[in-house]
């Protein structure tokens, strides 16, 4: 089966730039979206498509998708930005997350 | 706009058979290049994608738990019902159903999702 792979956390101090890797036998071939997923929430949607940004979401949120890997940026990470992140691709015959990187604005 | 509920029971027992309902509005089920997804997250772990019904109905189901999964379409009520059979204690999660774009592969609106207690 298709499987995703994401670093359990990452650091960063505020105004900082972050990024989230996501890996995967040539995810560069699919589509990558990511979610964010605040504690007691239901995960939302901030980046489609590798790098598109849905109608809300700040301009600060970005995407890349190439060979294996997707990757998350978050340029001048605010403390709201504090939560966790999920990439997802279409595996062989189902949708796949990866294991969910938590994001800690220190 | 578009919205999607989750209703069911919360608390089920060992081996019965959990039968959960996504009731959405804000867009038609036959509509084409939409389709519903449910999606699981056990407490404090990351998600896990269940099914997919498209607007063809036609449906996808996770590999690993094909074999307990069952989604069927009403579209005259606007609502996908998702059936899991044989529970157990480790099925205990938040179940979310959300709106997905089938083309492209992402999932734009979730519902609040249900907690649901796998117990004797």
């Amino acid at each position: 089966s298709y499987e995703l792979t994401q670093p359990p956390s990452v650091s960063v101090s505020p105004g900082q730039t972050s990024s989230i890797t996501c890996s995967g036998d040539n995810l560069g071939d699919k589509y990558a979206s990511w979610y964010q997923q605040k504690p007691g929430q239901s995960p939302v949607l901030v980046i489609y498509q590798d790098n598109k940004r849905p109608s809300g979401i700040p301009e600060r949120f970005s995407g890349s998708n190439s060979g294996n890997t997707a990757t998350l940026t978050i340029s001048g990470t605010q403390a709201m930005d504090e939560a966790d992140y999920y990439c997802q691709a279409w595996g062989i015959s189902a949708g796949v997350f990866g294991g969910g990187t938590k994001l800690t604005v220190l | 706009q578009i919205t999607l509920k989750e209703s069911g029971p919360t608390l089920v027992k060992p081996t019965q058979t959990l039968t959960l309902t996504c009731t959405v509005s804000g867009f038609s089920l036959s509509t084409n290049g939409v389709g519903v997804a449910w999606i699981r997250q056990p407490p404090g772990k990351a998600l896990e994608w269940l099914a997919l019904v498209h607007w063809d109905d036609d449906k996808r189901y996770s590999p690993s738990l094909k074999s307990r999964l069952t989604m069927t379409k009403d579209t005259s009520k606007n609502q996908v019902v998702l059936t899991m059979t044989n529970m157990d204690p480790a099925d205990t999660a938040t179940y979310y159903c959300a709106h997905h774009v089938s083309n492209a592969y992402y999932l734009d609106y979730w519902g609040p999702g249900i907690l649901v207690t796998v117990s004797s």
